[in-house]
């Protein structure tokens, strides 16, 4: 599985655009990029993938660079709820498991 | 997306004892996937059970520690067997959404303490 780098924390204010990095430089031209994020407590919750397109969907954007190797999830108007962890994931088509790396801990303040 | 109950949201166990935890789904699906959080972690694969064969485990993980049944496209239990402190940690079940591309599907999780 392609590995995934993430920065472990960040910070935005309630308000503002979140912008989430994350460095998958070994992705092979098979292999989505997933976003899930976890609310303290909860189970993972899909958020939004792509193969080299960028995508957007009524929570969030995921901007994918040309030659793939990252990616950045963005959040247009972070609230206090969007606080979580955010998942970055690889995964190539046809192979159905989904491998979390360490995400990165978004703090949405006032 | 597809539904998923888990249960129970929530045990305390003495150390020894095995607990089985049930994954219902609303809709049929070919792979259930099981994860442990433990605390402050990411999410590890346990293993994939696909409906009328054994689960695949990842590395680390063992079926006599980890039983998994797969008795029909909509059901699964794990079981956490001879527990210790150390199996104290958040169990998740997930689904592949119908269609594949969508995402997957995650319970709510179970958060089990040994005592």
């Amino acid at each position: 599985d392609a590995k995934t780098t993430q920065p472990t924390s960040m910070d935005c204010a309630e308000g503002r655009a979140a912008n989430l990095p994350c460095n998958h430089s070994t992705i092979s031209g098979n292999e989505y990029v997933y976003w899930y994020r976890q609310i303290h407590s909860q189970g993972p919750q899909y958020i939004i993938h792509g193969l080299k397109n960028n995508e957007t969907n009524e929570m969030a954007s995921l901007i994918i660079t040309e030659d793939r190797k990252s990616s950045t999830l963005i959040l247009p108007h972070a609230t206090l709820r969007d606080t979580a962890v955010y998942y970055c994931i690889v995964r190539p088509t046809g192979f159905q498991k989904l491998v979390f790396g360490t995400g990165t801990r978004l703090l949405v303040s006032p | 997306s597809a539904v998923i109950s888990q249960k129970p949201s929530r045990d305390i166990c003495q150390r020894g004892t095995s607990l089985t935890i049930q994954c219902q789904v609303d809709s049929q699906v070919t792979m259930m996937f099981w994860y442990r959080q433990q605390p402050g972690q990411s999410l590890t694969l346990i293993a994939t059970a696909n409906q009328g064969s054994e689960a695949t485990y990842e590395s680390g993980f063992v079926i006599d520690k980890f039983p998994i049944s797969r008795p029909n496209l909509t059901f699964s239990t794990l079981t956490v067997s001879n527990m210790s402190p150390e199996d104290s940690s958040i169990y998740l079940c997930s689904v592949e959404d119908a269609g594949g591309a969508s995402g997957y599907t995650f319970g709510s999780g179970t958060r089990l303490t040994v005592v």
